[in-house]
């Protein structure tokens, strides 16, 4: 089956880092996503990793180890703009689909 | 580059009645997915179009639930009739290309979904 966990809810501070993480066991693996969604709002794309390893981008970042089914987002020099939830997405199963977790919910605290 | 845009934005119904939802992807965009989010939950795939074609429908309550693209553009989701479980945010999201893996989803503000 297709399992994807990640905390519920997370609180941090503004200037801080944070570190979301999310296990996964799915049939077949074709690349991981990290969206964020602001309440009432769309998902939008925040990373894509497809190999082991860390990939940078600005104030974020996302890690990837296959063989433990595990990522993780850190957000850098927190902003009270970084409030949202932070999706766990990965690309699998036999029709290979996108499938999410049910997100993490973060927020930043003055 | 204007993104996927949806309308209603908000639809609120009684049980048993019937809704539609619209949806125009990203210019280019060959691959089309509709996505349910029911609150605190993440997005469940309801069905995924490739132009005009159905990749996968495997999670759509095909009893309640249709959806077409005629011309590979546009796209329409329906549910007749509404149940009260129903009650979610309607996602649609488009891609370039059939996914293989890695291709970005870029999605629209969604349908907000109030089944009374």
């Amino acid at each position: 089956g297709q399992n994807i966990d990640q905390p519920t809810e997370m609180t941090a501070t503004e200037g801080a880092i944070v570190q979301i993480n999310c296990t996964y066991q799915t049939s077949g693996f074709n690349g991981l996503f990290w969206y964020q969604q602001h309440a009432g709002e769309a998902p939008t794309f925040l990373s894509y990793n497809v190999l082991d390893g860390l990939e940078e981008k600005g104030r974020f970042s996302s890690f990837l180890s296959r063989s433990k089914g595990y990522s993780y987002l850190l957000l850098k020099e927190l902003q009270m703009k970084d409030s949202a939830s932070y999706l766990c997405a990965v690309y699998g199963g036999a029709t290979n689909k996108l499938i999410f977790g049910t997100g993490t919910l973060l927020a930043v605290q003055p | 580059e204007a993104g996927v845009a949806q309308s209603p934005r908000y639809k609120i119904i009684e049980k048993r009645q019937s809704v539609a939802f619209w949806c125009n992807p990203i210019s280019g965009h060959a691959t089309l997915y509709w996505y349910q989010q029911i609150l605190g939950q993440g997005p469940k795939l309801l069905i995924q179009f490739q132009n005009n074609g159905v990749v996968d429908d495997s999670q759509l309550p095909k009893d309640r639930f249709s959806a077409e693209r005629l011309k590979g553009v546009d796209s329409t989701l329906k549910i007749q009739p509404a149940k009260l479980e129903d009650s979610a945010v309607y996602l649609c999201a488009s891609s370039l290309e059939k996914p293989t893996g890695g291709e970005t989803q870029y999605f629209g503000p969604g349908t907000r979904l109030l089944v009374l």
